[in-house]
């Protein structure tokens, strides 16, 4: 399984603001997808981010509020952008199984909590 | 409807007790199942694994997935005050390609 690192681990901001999230993968990955969970509720697909590629948006969810980079097969940022407190949330990235065969699992980093004043 | 429902919660049983935790879902097309375990402040970390129907067991833990019913459950025999946390089911292979789709999660509370 794949290790995943995230930063900031947590954050409080202020509404208007933009916050960037990293995230860091130990091994080559070909997809990585961000995801929300606000308290009490299930995991929220934001977006897949692609190497080489503009990342694909679910419903919902645009590239002006959360704009994605993937630069390379091991790294990504997710920037949450002109903050509000509607905005406070777990922020987590994720990584299909990188064994080279597409079982549709997925391995999650630690996330980011971030509140917003 | 959503396609999947798990109940959230709180389950609370003894040390020892055996827990049954379940979803169910809409979408006939999934092939994939799984289930993740989420302690307080932590990501989900990957369970258990399943293709298509059948039955996988993993020390403590068996996942169930039944089809016919769109029905799937994970077991834990044994419960440790270790195993509390957050169990969340997903799945995915449907129409939508890779998407996985998760419920919401169900909070258990093992008591010592």
């Amino acid at each position: 399984s794949a290790v995943i690192s995230q930063k900031p681990s947590r954050d409080i901001c202020q509404r208007g603001t933009s916050l960037t999230i990293q995230c860091q993968v130990d091994s080559q990955v070909t997809m990585m997808f961000w995801y929300r969970q606000q308290p009490g509720q299930s995991l929220t697909l934001i977006a897949t981010a692609n190497q080489g590629s503009e990342a694909t948006y679910e419903s919902g969810f645009v590239i002006d509020k959360f704009p994605i980079s993937r630069p390379n097969l091991t790294f990504s940022t997710l920037t949450v952008s002109n903050m509000s407190p509607e905005d406070s949330s777990i922020y987590l990235c994720s990584v299909e199984s990188t064994l080279g065969i597409s079982t549709d699992t997925q391995y999650f980093g630690p996330g980011t909590r971030l509140t917003v004043l | 409807q959503k396609e999947v429902e798990q109940d959230p919660g709180p389950l609370s049983v003894p040390e020892g007790a055996i827990v049954s935790l379940n979803c169910t879902y809409s979408n006939s097309a999934f092939q994939y199942f799984m289930w993740y375990r989420q302690y307080s402040r932590k990501g989900p970390e990957l369970l258990m694994y399943t293709y298509s129907s059948g039955n996988k067991e993993d020390g403590r833990f068996t996942a169930q997935v039944d089809k016919s019913s769109k029905y799937i459950s994970l077991f834990i025999r044994d419960s440790q005050p270790s195993d509390s946390a957050t169990y969340l089911c997903a799945m995915s292979g449907g129409t939508g390609g890779f998407k996985t789709i998760f419920g919401a999660g169900t909070r258990l509370f093992v008591k010592a």
